[in-house]
C-alpha cells in the first residue's frame, strides 16, 4: 500500500538552530500539504503546494519558515531559526488533484519537533 | 469561517459498550467531511469522506453518518483496540479544517 513517507521522525534542536523536514508524497499525488498539530490539538495546515506551486502559505510563519517542492514531488519545510514555541509534531499529506474531486488527503508518520 | 466542534473531548467506554462521538460543523461549501483516527505519535489514519446530508459509510466496527450540520461516528460494540483519537475535518477550497479530536479508551 502506497504511503507518504516522512523524515526524520524525532528531532531535538535547541533554540535559534535551523531544521529541516522532508516529504515524499504518496506516487502520483500532485497536491502536497505540511501542517502543524500541538497536543491536544487538531492538524493546522501550513503551506498547500500544487505540483511546485505554492496554492496556500498564507498561515505559514515567512519570517522563520520557508517551504519548497522544487520538481513537483517531494518537499522540504524548514525552520530557521528555531523558537521554543515550534515544538510539535510536524505532518505532510498528499491528495490527488482536489479540483478534480481528488480532496481525500493521505498523511505521512510526522515528525516530533522538540526545541530546547 | 469555518468551525469544526467536537465532543466530547475524551470518552471512556467498556468493551462492547457501542456510542457515538458528534462532529458540528458550519462551513461556506462543504467539500466533502473526513473522519481520521490518530494513535499517540502518529499520523491521522484515513476512515471515511462524506459528501452529502444523509450519506452513510461503514467500516468493521465504525459508521459514519451526515447531516447539514453535523456527524456522527458510530462505534459498535468497540474493543480496545479502537482506543486513539477521533478526528473530524471539513473541506472548503481546498485546505481541511479539523476539530480537537475526541480521545476514545476503551477498557476489557
Amino acid at each position: 500500500e502506497a504511503e507518504v513517507a516522512q523524515s526524520p521522525r524525532y528531532k531535538i534542536t535547541e533554540k535559534s538552530q535551523a531544521v529541516a523536514f522532508w516529504c515524499d508524497p504518496i506516487s502520483g499525488h500532485a497536491t502536497l500539504y505540511w501542517y502543524r498539530q500541538i497536543l491536544g490539538q487538531g492538524p493546522e495546515l501550513l503551506v498547500q503546494f500544487q505540483d511546485e506551486s505554492v496554492v496556500d502559505d498564507s498561515q505559514l510563519p515567512k519570517d522563520r519558515f520557508s517551504a519548497e517542492r522544487l520538481k513537483g514531488v517531494d518537499s522540504t519545510l524548514k525552520i530557521q531559526p528555531a523558537e521554543l514555541g515550534d515544538s510539535a509534531m510536524y505532518l505532510c499529506a498528499s491528495s490527488l488533484n482536489p479540483a478534480s474531486g481528488g480532496e481525500t488527503q493521505y498523511f505521512g508518520p510526522g515528525t516530533r519537533l522538540l526545541v530546547l | 469561517e469555518d468551525q469544526v466542534t467536537q465532543s466530547p473531548e475524551a470518552l471512556r467506554l467498556q468493551e462492547g459498550e457501542s456510542s457515538s462521538l458528534n462532529c458540528s460543523y458550519t462551513v461556506s461549501g462543504l467539500r466533502g467531511l473526513f473522519w481520521y483516527r490518530q494513535d499517540p505519535g502518529k499520523g491521522p489514519e484515513f476512515l471515511f469522506t462524506l459528501y452529502s446530508a444523509g450519506e452513510e459509510k461503514e467500516k468493521e466496527r465504525l459508521k459514519a453518518t451526515l447531516t447539514k450540520k453535523e456527524s456522527f461516528l458510530h462505534i459498535t460494540a468497540p474493543k480496545p483496540e479502537d482506543s486513539a483519537t477521533y478526528l473530524c475535518a471539513v473541506g472548503s477550497g481546498y485546505a481541511l479544517n479539523f476539530g480537537k479530536g475526541t480521545s476514545l479508551l476503551v477498557t476489557p
